[in-house]
């Protein structure tokens, strides 16, 4: 089946120690996302690659980066993680075809900052 | 600014019975309007979308409801199943190509047998 892949599916981390989340699709879709959510909050877009065009939402901190080395492949870098950055890291995939872009969730990492 | 609001965060319902969740938004670009269930510790799954030229779409059990003049949509669960038991969250986007999603806070639905 077509699928949106995440892992780890669960990351531990220490305060300070940098961490890479990673997301594979074989969707063959254009476009990847990350989002950040914490309880009870809407999924919160950090960034989005079309095809290889790199953007990055204007509140994203400079503590978050992203490679996207191949079609299949995105990763999400924090780089010095605090304990504010714990939370579910989605990874999202969609297909910029005509009007509509519905976007196919991975199951999520849950990250833990210790 | 929550261009996109659902403002019940829990609801409750019987079995068999219909659910009915709503979602409110205050941006009129708005033109396309998706509803994603959510279970714990996994990624939200897209359930079913309408664009802003219908009112209604129909998908199995599950229907949402388009009123553009008061900027509000619904999702029918009919019937409700503890399987839906479920975060749902509306979301909403504008425009042609890339579109920015953007989501609501999500109402935690809970049918119990």
């Amino acid at each position: 089946d077509a699928m949106v892949i995440q892992n780890p599916r669960y990351q531990v981390t220490q305060f300070g120690k940098p961490v890479t989340l990673s997301c594979s699709q074989t969707l063959n879709h254009n476009v990847m996302y990350w989002y950040q959510q914490k309880s009870s909050q809407a999924p919160k877009l950090l960034f989005h690659y079309y095809d290889k065009d790199f953007n990055n939402e204007a509140d994203t901190p400079d503590n978050f980066q992203s490679r996207r080395p191949n079609t299949s492949f995105c990763f999400l870098d924090i780089r010095s993680p605090g304990l504010g950055d714990a939370a579910m890291y989605l990874c999202a995939t969609s297909l910029i075809s005509g009007h509509t872009d519905t976007q196919y969730f991975g199951p999520g990492t849950r990250l833990t900052v210790l | 600014d929550q261009q996109v609001k659902q403002n019940s965060p829990s609801l409750s319902v019987q079995e068999g019975r219909i659910s009915i969740l709503n979602c409110d938004y205050t941006n009129s670009m708005f033109d396309y309007f998706l509803w994603y269930k959510k279970y714990p510790a996994e990624g939200p799954t897209f359930l079913i979308s309408i664009s802003s030229i219908k009112d209604k779409n129909e998908d199995g059990r599950f229907t949402v409801f388009l009123n553009k003049s008061a900027k509000h949509l619904s999702l029918h669960i009919v019937p409700s199943q503890p399987g839906d038991s479920a975060v749902y969250f509306c979301a909403a986007s504008a425009g042609t190509g890339f579109q920015k999603l953007v989501f609501g806070t999500g109402t935690r639905l809970l049918v119990s047998p």
